[in-house]
């Protein structure tokens, strides 16, 4: 069955430095990755979402993230934390059976040091 | 252009009893997903609903039911509650399926059942 396995429940960083949240899928390509951001006591809001037309895929607010193959991994990244990436975010796979359904990793909370 | 609402945002039951919690779609949209996050996980896919239809359903008991009505709002209704249906319940619209469409998250609905 496809899963995803984020590593590292919790990530801190200083403000200005690179974020590298790690995201691991099953074996199986999945048609598609997605990364989602979820700041507290609101819903999830997409960062960005691989559909194999690009490796390197291009996100909004300066966050991007790289589909590895031979790695099964889709790494999430940011040249320069701000304060305001601090969130909960999560790594999350389409079945390829169901388009309709998308499994989530156990997330990963950012926390940036002033 | 209005997001994904839900009501209401917090609820309290007791074990045994029914919920129902209501998702209005943001506009155009024909498709709601319902998910439900335990504190600390990442969400988990209960059901999708495509035009009124399920259509594409999650491991969850068969107390887990919902609905889709013509202007594509929808409700998640959950019979018997046991302790461990205390969540963060989310919906997420979107124009199609969800993993080929973007989903639009609610701010969710917090069930606790004591």
């Amino acid at each position: 069955a496809q899963s995803v396995t984020q590593l590292g429940s919790h990530v801190s960083v200083s403000e200005g430095a690179l974020v590298l949240l790690r995201c691991n899928y099953s074996s199986s390509v999945p048609p598609y990755l997605f990364w989602y951001v979820q700041y507290p006591n609101q819903g999830l809001q997409l960062l960005l979402k691989y559909t194999s037309a690009a490796t390197l895929v291009k996100g909004i607010n300066g966050f991007e993230a790289e589909f590895k193959k031979s790695e099964t991994s889709f790494h999430l990244t940011k040249p320069s934390a701000h304060m305001s990436d601090a969130a909960e975010y999560f790594c999350a796979v389409s079945v390829e059976s169901s388009a309709s359904k998308i499994i989530f990793g156990s997330g990963t909370r950012l926390s940036i040091r002033p | 252009e209005t997001g994904v609402t839900q009501s209401p945002t917090h609820l309290i039951k007791t074990r045994g009893q029914q919920v129902t919690l209501r998702c209005s779609s943001q506009s155009g949209h024909n498709t709601v997903s319902w998910y439900q996050q335990a504190l600390g996980q990442g969400p988990q896919f209960i059901f999708q609903y495509y035009r009124e239809e399920e259509n594409g359903r999650g491991n969850f008991p068969p107390r887990f039911s919902g609905l889709q009505f013509p202007n594509y709002s929808s409700e998640l209704n959950v019979n018997a509650l046991e302790l461990d249906d205390s969540a963060l319940y989310l919906c997420a619209s979107s124009l199609g399926l969800a993993g080929e469409y973007e989903q639009y998250f609610g701010p969710g609905t917090r069930l606790t059942v004591t």
